[in-house]
């Protein structure tokens, strides 16, 4: 079942943070996350275990919540380079990851 | 190093025909996915393989059919082809291992049936 992200889109000025989540109704052994650049292909960011780890790459990091099968994605002080779309992408234990509707970021100067 | 390649990149395909999308990767990935992407949506998975000689459906099969004879290539087949398959499809393979492992995708290859 495809999991629940939010919000659908978000505008931000430079410097301004912002967060995305994934739900799923389904146990989750993992979370992935992506970001996708208009003609592109999805690029991963990070992906996070079954434990409640949180992980984070300069200034984007994201969260896993086993009991509530929620991840959350934190973009702190957003730069235009962060523009695009957001998934993420959920895998029940199966190895078949099945992807959100994504989350699109737009950033201003 | 080459990553996932596919080919074509563009096709335009009239009601009925069918075509073959090719996909073929150099990491030794394990595990292969088909995707499919529609304008302004989400990915899709159509079907997804573990190993050689082993494919499984994913969550919009119909339509579509696969094979994966060597580790290397996983091409997705379509038959008969419908206005409801235009769409952007991306290939992607990882190591599967425990865990789940990164995608890692093609460029992509765009398809309009007309």
């Amino acid at each position: 079942q495809q999991p629940v992200q939010s919000p659908q889109a978000v505008i931000l000025r430079e410097g301004e943070d912002a967060v995305i989540n994934c739900s799923s109704s389904k146990a989750l052994y993992s979370v992935h996350w992506y970001r996708q650049k208009h003609g592109e292909a999805p690029v991963f960011l990070m992906i996070l275990l079954k434990g409640g780890e949180q992980k984070g790459h300069e200034k984007i990091s994201a969260s896993f919540n086993e009991k509530k099968q929620q991840s959350s994605l934190y973009l702190t002080a957003s730069q235009l380079s962060y523009s695009g779309t957001y998934f993420c992408g959920t895998d029940t234990g199966g190895f078949k990851t099945i992807f959100g509707a994504g989350t699109r970021l737009f950033v201003k100067a | 190093n080459a990553g996932v390649t596919q080919t074509p990149k563009f096709r335009i395909l009239k009601i009925g025909q069918s075509m073959t999308l090719q996909c073929t990767q150099d990491m030794n990935h394990n595990y292969m996915y088909w995707y499919r992407q529609d304008p302004g949506m989400g990915l899709k998975l159509i079907y997804y393989s573990v190993g050689a000689g082993i494919t499984d459906k994913g969550e919009v099969p119909n339509g579509y059919n696969v094979s994966r004879s060597t580790t290397e290539d996983f091409p997705l087949r379509l038959e008969l082809a419908a206005p409801s398959q235009t769409s952007v499809y991306f290939c992607a393979s990882s190591f599967g291992l425990a865990g789940g492992q990164a995608l890692f995708f093609g460029e992509g290859s765009r398809l309009t049936v007309l």
